[in-house]
């Protein structure tokens, strides 16, 4: 069975750090694209980030250039999301989605990251 | 960031035929393919229509979309009770950006 599940999330305070993983499993990880969506409480979906399944090509959010860094790990069959200089604006669901071009067959359960004093 | 626009709501009785826009621009639907996603309450988002008009398997072919130059459109036709859902169009843009709509809600009357 397919599946992403996704961790890390939490309360952190603003101007904190918090690193996302999304564990991969039923599927051949590094053959494809991934990426991370967010959607703040009862707001639309907002996509955050992109990365290739093996070059690491990566695009980023103007919201979030230069604050987060997508990553991944193919042996371990893991994406990533370090999040820095955490704002109150990025309280949201963070989503995993697998595919490229906007085009997400499959997505994991979403993981809630609040800033928040 | 660009956003695709969409409607808040849309509506209709059980059997109706509801259709959702999206405008968006030259530099995402005008030059690139749309996606749409639907949302039930507390679950991820499902993908509904990809490249335009293409069904994944599994979704009813109640649902159909269509593109013309810079907009896009979503039907559901036979409207049911449990497509009471939020609905987002999806583009990529040629600044290297994904772009969502900004949502429609449907109620089934």
């Amino acid at each position: 069975e397919e599946q992403l599940v996704e961790s890390g999330g939490g309360l952190v305070q603003p101007g904190g750090s918090l690193r996302l993983s999304c564990e991969a499993s039923g599927f051949s990880f590094s053959d494809y694209e991934m990426n991370w969506v967010r959607q703040a409480p009862g707001k639309g979906l907002e996509w955050v980030s992109y990365i290739s399944g093996s070059d690491n090509t990566v695009y980023y959010a103007d919201s979030v250039k230069g604050r987060f860094t997508i990553s991944r790990d193919n042996a371990k069959n893991s994406l990533y999301l370090q999040m820095n200089s955490l704002r109150g604006e990025d309280t949201a669901v963070y989503y995993c989605a697998r595919g490229g071009w906007l085009v997400f067959f499959f997505w994991g359960q979403g993981t809630l990251v609040t800033v928040s004093s | 960031q660009s956003v695709l626009t969409q409607p808040p709501s849309a509506s209709g009785t059980p059997g109706q035929r509801v259709t959702i826009s999206c405008s968006g621009s030259s530099s995402n639907i005008g030059i690139n393919t749309v996606n749409w996603y639907q949302q039930l309450p507390g679950t991820a988002p499902k993908l509904l229509i990809y490249s335009n008009n293409q069904r994944p398997s599994g979704v009813p072919d109640r649902f159909s979309g269509s593109k013309s130059g810079t907009s896009a459109s979503l039907a559901i036709s036979g409207l049911q009770s449990e497509d009471e859902a939020d609905y987002y169009c999806a583009a990529w843009d040629d600044n290297l950006n994904g772009v969502f709509g900004t949502g429609t809600r449907v109620t089934v009357l």
